[in-house]
């Protein structure tokens, strides 16, 4: 089986700050991991995704993701935050070895960058 | 990074009335396309997922008689909404998965459905 937790409902981060949001998961065998943002109103945008190599994900808009195996963690980073990375964002994962293709989204963390 | 187009973006319909949502692989070939439900504030639900040229599966809970899903062609899915109902009101979205090996879903824009 496969899952993924986002724990915060809601992250607030000044603008120019870092931030941080964090994604754990659980699976069986070896995860892909996928970030996704969606704004108001819109589908989702793919950020980044860990399939293998590099623990260090590099992505969209700046953003960047870091595949941790004993901690079962994928947090999303950006070093500076921007008044327009306000969004949802969601955290997925799929599990290879479990035999299907359908990932497992989290429940989705807000972000909100205050000017 | 891939398209994928829905069409249309919004509609409002009177209840009973059936509505069809279209949703498109604009430049590449989508070897399976997924449905989803969206609520306001919450994540996405799976509702079905199909295959090109076969019947779509369907998440438990999820009435087939009144999603009809269709995927005529490996860049075209349609979500026909049956007899809609005001519980029916939702934000649909549509993703395209190809076997190419990027291991992506490629969203589209999402449609919103109110029913009368």
């Amino acid at each position: 089986a496969q899952s993924v937790a986002q724990p915060e409902d809601q992250v607030n981060v000044a603008e120019g700050n870092p931030l941080t949001v964090k994604c754990t998961y659980s699976v069986s065998g070896n995860p892909y991991l996928f970030w996704y943002v969606q704004y108001p109103n819109r589908g989702l945008q793919f950020l980044l995704k860990y399939i293998t190599g590099d623990n260090l994900v590099k992505g969209s808009y700046g953003f960047e993701a870091e595949f941790n195996k004993s901690q079962t963690s994928f947090h999303l980073k950006k070093p500076s935050a921007l008044v327009s990375d306000s969004a949802l964002y969601f955290c997925a994962v799929r599990d290879p070895s479990g035999g299907s293709y359908i990932p497992t989204f989290g429940r989705g963390t807000s972000l909100i960058v205050h000017p | 990074g891939a398209v994928v187009s829905q069409h249309p973006s919004w509609v409002i319909c009177k209840s009973g009335t059936s509505v069809k949502i279209e949703c498109r692989s604009l430049d590449f070939q989508a070897t399976t396309m997924f449905w989803y439900r969206q609520f306001p504030k919450q994540s996405l639900m799976l509702m079905a997922t199909s295959n090109e040229g076969s019947k779509a599966t369907y998440e438990q809970g999820v009435e087939k008689d009144k999603f009809l899903i269709n995927h005529a062609s490996l860049t075209l899915s349609t979500l026909t909404v049956t007899s809609a109902h005001p519980e029916d009101s939702s934000f649909y979205i549509c993703s395209a998965f190809t076997s190419g090996g990027t291991e992506t879903q490629y969203f589209g824009p999402g449609t919103r459905l109110l029913v009368l």
